[in-house]
């Protein structure tokens, strides 16, 4: 079935540098992306969405990047600090397919000090 | 409330048991979703209700899972004769309808010994 799902389990970064954490889907039909972060021992938390006629949107130190051509969707995080460290999922849902959202596997992100 | 509450936090049970998880959701939120996290994997869909409408189930596993959302607000999962592959998170959202950014609780660590 359809599916999303993400290129690395793990990314370690350091304190001050850009992150970016990538998801590949599957559905060409996905209206809607979402990222979350994941804290541990707490549930998914909105960092930002987007809709799938943009290719991009910024919001506080995170931007997302979609490109639909190869189904690639993309979070950037700007001069990551320790409390970005935290699980990233990315998000899709397809309106006319279920309301929910389908989750890909997870990304770690793990920031040096 | 301010947030999803979800409860017990922690559950550990015996293979065979029956057991309750419990989700308060924010108030005036029509939507409410279910979803189950194994250790260090995505988010798996159960089950949607949405309003008064008639829930989708489309993601519970077997007929040992249910779930019912009583006066639009409380829901209830129930997990019949729990099974050791039952052992997860199980992670409660909701959201206004037609608003993807779901907000989570911190799930209900199940544990079947």
């Amino acid at each position: 079935g359809e599916s999303v799902g993400l290129h690395l389990p793990t990314l370690s970064v350091q304190e001050g540098d850009n992150s970016i954490i990538n998801c590949a889907y599957s559905n060409s039909a996905s209206d809607y992306f979402i990222w979350y972060k994941q804290e541990s021992g707490k549930g998914p938390q909105f960092i930002i969405d987007i809709r799938s006629n943009m290719d991009k949107r910024q919001g506080q130190r995170v931007t997302v990047l979609l490109n639909k051509t190869v189904k690639h969707l993309s979070l950037q995080i700007a001069a990551t600090q320790p409390g970005d460290s935290a699980v990233y999922f990315c998000a899709e849902i397809s309106i006319n397919a279920g309301n929910m959202l389908t989750f890909g596997g997870g990304t770690r992100l793990m920031v040096k000090p | 409330g301010a947030g999803v509450s979800q409860s017990p936090s922690n559950k550990v049970t015996e293979k065979g048991k029956d057991v309750e998880l419990r989700c308060d959701p924010i108030s005036g939120h029509t939507a409410l979703y279910w979803y189950r996290q194994s250790l260090g994997q995505g988010l798996e869909f159960l089950i949607y209700f949405q309003g008064n409408s008639a829930p989708d189930k489309s993601g519970l596993p077997s007929d040992r899972f249910s779930a019912e959302r009583t006066g639009g607000s409380v829901s209830t999962l129930t997990i019949q004769r729990t099974q050791q592959e039952d052992s997860a998170v199980y992670l409660c959202a909701s959201s206004l309808e037609g608003d993807y950014g779901y907000t989570f609780g911190s799930g209900t660590r199940l544990t079947v010994v």
